[in-house]
């Protein structure tokens, strides 16, 4: 069974950093890109960055480009996601999903998800 | 503003079939057949429930379906039933290996 479960959410004031890291299992973690996407309160879906099976591809949306770092382990089958300069907009859960997978352009496998707060 | 742009909310009665629309802002709808459609309860995560435009994925009820037409993607759920309440997203691909989602519909089922 594929499990995501992330960790690392937290309070965090303004202009701050926070680290979320996901643990993948159940499946061939180092086969598989991998994505980060957000949902603030009450709001919708936000791709937020994804990262091939290498690490060595690395796409971010216009709004965190230059603040956010996603980067992977393959060997302990996790990606993580560095924010940096934080902002009150970023507020929001954080889901990390499995894909887009070679074989449906989709998110086949989603995580819990996490809160991040920033606010003073 | 979302490039993927989706009716705030629809409803319909239970036996009933909705149709939810997803229309792209450019021309990557037809650009790239890689449309998704995800389910979300309130407090949960999203599920797949459409991808590649028409196909569902195993264990999702047949009363699901995907169709696409020039620059709009849509879903159909047949047969409304209590448990279909919930918010439903679009997903594409737009360009560069980055991705976007619609702005979500809510479907009520009356």
């Amino acid at each position: 069974e594929v499990q995501l479960v992330e960790s690392g959410g937290d309070l965090v004031q303004p202009g701050g950093s926070l680290r979320l890291s996901c643990a993948a299992s159940g499946f061939t973690f180092s086969t598989y890109w991998m994505t980060w996407i957000r949902q603030a309160p009450g709001k919708g879906l936000e791709w937020v960055a994804n990262i091939n099976q290498d690490g060595a591809e690395r796409y971010y949306v216009d709004s965190v480009k230059g603040r956010f770092t996603v980067s992977r382990d393959n060997a302990k089958n996790s990606v993580y996601l560095q924010m940096n300069s934080l902002r009150a907009e970023d507020t929001a859960v954080y889901y990390c999903a499995r894909g887009p997978d070679d074989d449906s352009s989709a998110y086949r496998s989603w995580g819990q998800g996490m809160l991040v707060t920033v606010s003073s | 503003h979302s490039a993927l742009t989706q009716p705030a909310s629809v409803s319909g009665s239970p036996g009933q079939s909705i149709t939810i629309s997803c229309t792209g802002t450019s021309t990557y709808l037809t650009d790239y057949l890689y449309v998704s459609w995800y389910q979300q309860h309130p407090g949960k995560a999203p599920k797949l429930i459409i991808y590649e435009v028409s196909n569902r994925p195993s264990g999702v009820s047949n009363r699901f379906s995907g169709s696409q037409s020039g620059n709009t993607a849509s879903l159909t759920i047949s047969g409304l039933q209590a448990e279909d309440e919930a918010y439903y997203y679009c997903n594409s691909y737009i360009s560069d290996n980055t991705w976007v989602f619609g702005g979500g519909t809510k479907l009520t089922v009356l």
